[in-house]
């Protein structure tokens, strides 16, 4: 059962324009969410998270929107460059689970492409 | 550069064989995780390490096992190795501070399994 889902593998986007990449949640215990970039042959990094009290973050070109209501979150690029090409992955945590205890759960990731 | 390194970045070998993975958190985090990426998948959950001690495991298969010493450094050990379990295996850390919210995970570039 697949708890975080990210159901468009790949996007293509013209430089300048905006990415949405979309993810949904059906863990209602959820409540901070993360997106990760990864290029190939790197490790995932991390991008910008967002937790359950808010419904926006923003930190330079990219904002995270959260729908508790919908359990839909969404990270927005504007404008897109050349650079932001990679795959970019959602993840999900419930914020306490014992100590020391805590987990990440991720989406497949959706493939960016930004086209100069 | 994440902090974490993971030996070795590339492996070869054959099927019914033994192999170990390696992982050195950053400094000072007391929690380590291992992630299974297979082709098309996203960053499956194996197992998380806590100050030595097991936390919390995730879809790992019984020929799997792994440990964190004291030193903090972990090893994932794969055996009877099948043509399936070629994949890329991720490590990350995080930092033993019991807060909720501060999720993010830092991972290392990742050791990339194949088995013939």
């Amino acid at each position: 059962d697949q708890q975080v889902k990210q159901n468009s593998p790949s996007l293509s986007v013209q430089e300048g324009r905006i990415s949405i990449l979309n993810c949904d949640y059906t863990n209602s215990m959820f409540d901070y969410f993360l997106w990760y970039k990864k290029y190939p042959a790197e490790g995932p990094t991390f991008l910008i998270s967002i937790s359950s009290i808010k419904d926006k973050n923003e930190d330079g070109r990219f904002t995270v929107f959260l729908n508790k209501s919908a359990k839909h979150l969404s990270l927005h690029i504007v404008p897109s460059q050349p650079g932001d090409s990679a795959v970019y992955f959602c993840a999900a945590s419930a914020s306490w689970s014992g100590a020391g205890s805590y987990q990440l759960t991720f989406g497949k990731g959706t493939k960016l492409s930004v086209i100069p | 550069d994440s902090g974490v390194t993971q030996t070795p970045k590339h492996l070869i070998t054959a099927t019914g064989q033994r192999v170990t993975l390696r992982c050195s958190p950053r400094s000072g985090d007391l929690s380590v995780y291992w992630y299974q990426q297979s082709l098309d998948q996203g960053l499956q959950f194996l197992i998380q390490y806590y100050n030595g001690e097991e936390r919390a495991k995730g879809n790992i298969l019984e020929r799997f096992s792994a440990q964190q010493f004291p030193d903090l450094h972990s090893e994932l050990n794969l055996s009877s190795l099948e043509l399936g379990d070629s994949a890329l295996y991720f490590c990350a850390s995080k930092s033993g501070v019991p807060l909720p919210n501060t999720g993010e995970l830092f991972f290392g570039e990742g050791s990339r399994l194949t088995v013939l």
